[in-house]
């Protein structure tokens, strides 16, 4: 068990709808990561948070957004879902500021989104 | 534009064997780099990493080697066993970016 949460496990929803998924970072960590793994494809990194503030973005697109609240959990929203938005959803978080560094990324398991 | 790439999409070892997962990228800005496991229904899990300043970095069964002239970099799992048996990423980092390779496939059998 990594100490990261997300919600909902599973999601299956319709092209078009919006959707929230919902992340807690460990106990202690400022920083809180989303990466996107689609069939076949490696981890792309999303968005970065760091104590609430956006810290680096990656290959985010429009549609989406992100934020961390005070309480330091993270909201990954996604709009106007398309077919090949359809994939899995990972939070991770960290103590450290930085995208990366010699502090650990600790990944939660995962929220498996279809789109029909 | 994959710039970490894992040629080997999986690759299967006998117990006790060695295992070895390769990896190249073709960004001479990252710096630092990083092995992570992945069991199913699990988030990727860190194994190991080394910095760019470094050739080798040791941690039980595990190794990782860097070749920075060749853009390299591999994974070895000495002996390897039935649990080390997941997907495998590697992944580089500069600043602000951090890269995933798309995985490789380990399989351990008896």
């Amino acid at each position: 068990d990594s100490g990261v949460t997300q919600t909902p496990k599973h999601l299956i929803t319709a092209t078009g709808q919006r959707v929230t998924l919902r992340c807690s970072p460990r106990s202690g960590d400022l920083s809180v990561y989303w990466y996107q793994q689609s069939l076949d494809q490696g981890l792309q990194f999303l968005i970065q948070y760091y104590n609430g503030e956006e810290r680096a973005k990656g290959n985010i697109l429009e549609r989406f957004s992100a934020q961390q609240f005070p309480d330091l959990h993270s909201e990954l929203n996604l709009s106007s879902l398309e077919l090949g938005d359809s994939a899995l959803y990972f939070c991770a978080s960290s103590a450290a500021v930085g995208t990366y560094s010699t502090d650990t990324q600790y990944f939660g398991p995962g929220t498996r989104l279809t789109v029909l | 534009d994959q710039q970490v790439k894992q040629n080997s999409p999986s690759l299967s070892v006998q117990e006790g064997r060695i295992s070895i997962l390769n990896c190249d990228y073709t960004n001479s800005m990252f710096d630092y780099f990083l092995w992570y496991k992945k069991y199913p229904a699990e988030g990727p899990t860190f194994l190991i990493s080394i910095s760019s300043i470094k050739d080798k970095n040791e941690d039980g069964r595990f190794t990782v080697f860097l070749n920075k002239s060749a853009k390299h970099l591999s994974l070895h799992i000495v002996p390897s066993q039935p649990g080390d048996s997941a997907v495998y990423f590697c992944a580089a980092a500069g600043t602000d970016k951090l890269i995933f390779g798309t995985g490789t496939r380990l399989q351990v059998f008896p």
